[in-house]
């Protein structure tokens, strides 16, 4: 399958700081990225989806402000964790769909876990 | 997108086959069925897709009911390394359609 890299696997930062994340896609071109949150032993939440060059949706109780997510190109997207704090600790992980077909599949990040101290 | 509910766990022997069950009564005629798999700490990984037909490939089968108010993935020969937590989606087809993750079923292949 397609592959989508993530970057970095892991970061550590001190409260108060941003953090950017991000996720590129190798081998195709996509259209559309979505990013999740997972807290331990929960299910993925969707926060935003972006299409390229165009502005982010962010889904109901996600702050726009703070997340922000930047779509410039089809092949790379980043999430910006602005003044972070130890709530926002927690596994983001990045998905990306390519639009070669009308019901093609979306690839999946290798996740980063983002530790706030 | 139609909800889906899937059972919280299940245990396989490792070499038999794990058959993991989807319902989704409420699923519409253009929504497609998606598999994905979660191994602990990492993202998810696509395991199949379909419609109405059943589907094959490398890493699983798909059995879809006639009715299409539920599914069956089946894993032939599961092995320690499928011990994952497997997520059926329903979904509409556009390539802009969002993935909802529901709480998914942990599969646990022992010895």
């Amino acid at each position: 399958g397609a592959v989508v890299s993530q970057h970095p696997s892991w970061v550590i930062c001190k409260s108060g700081t941003s953090v950017k994340i991000e996720c590129r896609s190798l081998d195709f071109q996509a259209t559309t990225m979505f990013w999740y949150r997972q807290f331990p032993k929960q299910s993925l939440m969707l926060m935003a989806t972006s299409n390229e060059g165009s502005k982010a949706t962010y889904e109901q109780g996600v702050e726009k402000d703070k997340f922000l997510i930047n779509h410039a190109s089809l092949t790379l997207s980043t999430l910006t964790v602005t003044s972070a704090h130890p709530e926002d600790s927690s596994f983001y992980i990045c998905s990306a769909r390519g639009a070669r077909a009308w019901n093609t599949e979306a690839f999946f990040g290798q996740g980063t876990r983002l530790t706030v101290v | 997108d139609a909800k889906t509910t899937q059972p919280p766990s299940m245990d396989c022997a490792e070499g038999r086959a794990a058959n993991l069950p989807c319902n989704h009564s409420t699923i519409s005629g253009n929504e497609y069925v998606y598999w994905y798999r979660q191994i602990h700490s990492q993202g998810p990984q696509y395991i199949i897709h379909g419609l109405k037909n059943n589907e094959t490939n490398e890493m699983a089968s798909l059995i879809i009911t006639e009715d299409r108010k539920s599914s069956t993935l089946i894993l032939p020969h599961a092995t320690l390394r499928d011990t994952a937590v497997y997520y059926c989606i329903v979904i509409l087809t556009g390539g802009g359609n969002k993935l909802t993750f529901g709480t998914g079923t942990q599969l646990k292949v022992e010895l």
